[in-house]
């Protein structure tokens, strides 16, 4: 299994509240990825980044923020949490920016 | 934008039967890749394909691109209760960089 960890795995929080989810690698692999999956959805891209400090939105940013200080964590904060962001986080890791790994992913309620 | 479409949405077989699952393109295909999701799990990388008319198998898993890299097909032979979970196509973004999933489709086997 690719080394990915995310954490927490689950968490339930109020609304209005920060909330900062992690992910963390050990493949040294260049890209990371946020995605959250919906029932009727699917799974759709939040951020993603390309090195570290280089990131960049995907279809669904709005009300959410990432950071990449160093290579091997990525970290998604939601900055006032809403009920409509209550759903499964998951992030992934590639080396070339196609072949994707996921983490296990993190249950996100916002109650 | 890209867009995939899976096909069915949904499907519950008899063990031993077989089963196959599209996934259609609204865009000529670059790569396309088949990932499996157990409930309440993160996704499983199966296979990746990157030719038109290309295949590969796993284990009792099947998957081609057709010729005009538009769909992709996977082929389960003699299906297992282990086989059951969720099904997603993905393909790369506008930017290359990133993965666009298909709605899924959900699996179920009866023993």
């Amino acid at each position: 299994d690719a080394g990915i960890t995310q954490s927490p795995r689950h968490k339930v929080t109020e609304t209005g509240t920060p909330v900062t989810l992690r992910c963390h690698q050990t493949e040294n692999h260049r890209y990371m990825y946020w995605y959250r999956q919906d029932p009727g959805h699917g799974l759709r891209l939040i951020h993603y980044s390309y090195g570290v400090k280089d990131t960049d939105k995907g279809e669904v940013s709005d009300g959410y923020s990432v950071s990449r200080s160093k290579t091997e964590d990525f970290l998604l904060t939601l900055e006032s949490a809403t009920s409509s962001q209550t759903s499964v986080y998951f992030c992934a890791i590639s080396r070339q920016g196609t072949e994707a790994f996921f983490g296990q992913g993190t249950r996100l309620t916002v109650v | 934008s890209q867009e995939l479409e899976q096909s069915p949405q949904s499907l519950i077989v008899q063990e031993g039967k077989n089963l196959t699952i599209n996934c259609t393109s609204s865009k000529t295909l670059y790569g396309l890749y088949w990932y499996k999701q157990k409930y309440g799990e993160g996704l499983i990388f199966l296979m990746m394909l990157q030719k038109g008319g290309e295949e590969k198998s796993h284990e009792k898993i099947t998957a081609k691109l057709d010729e005009k890299k538009q769909q992709s097909s996977l082929h389960i032979t003699a299906s297992q209760p282990s086989h059951a979970g969720i099904y997603l196509c993905g393909a790369p973004g506008n930017a290359g960089n990133m993965l666009t999933f298909g709605g899924g489709t959900r699996l179920m086997v009866k023993p």
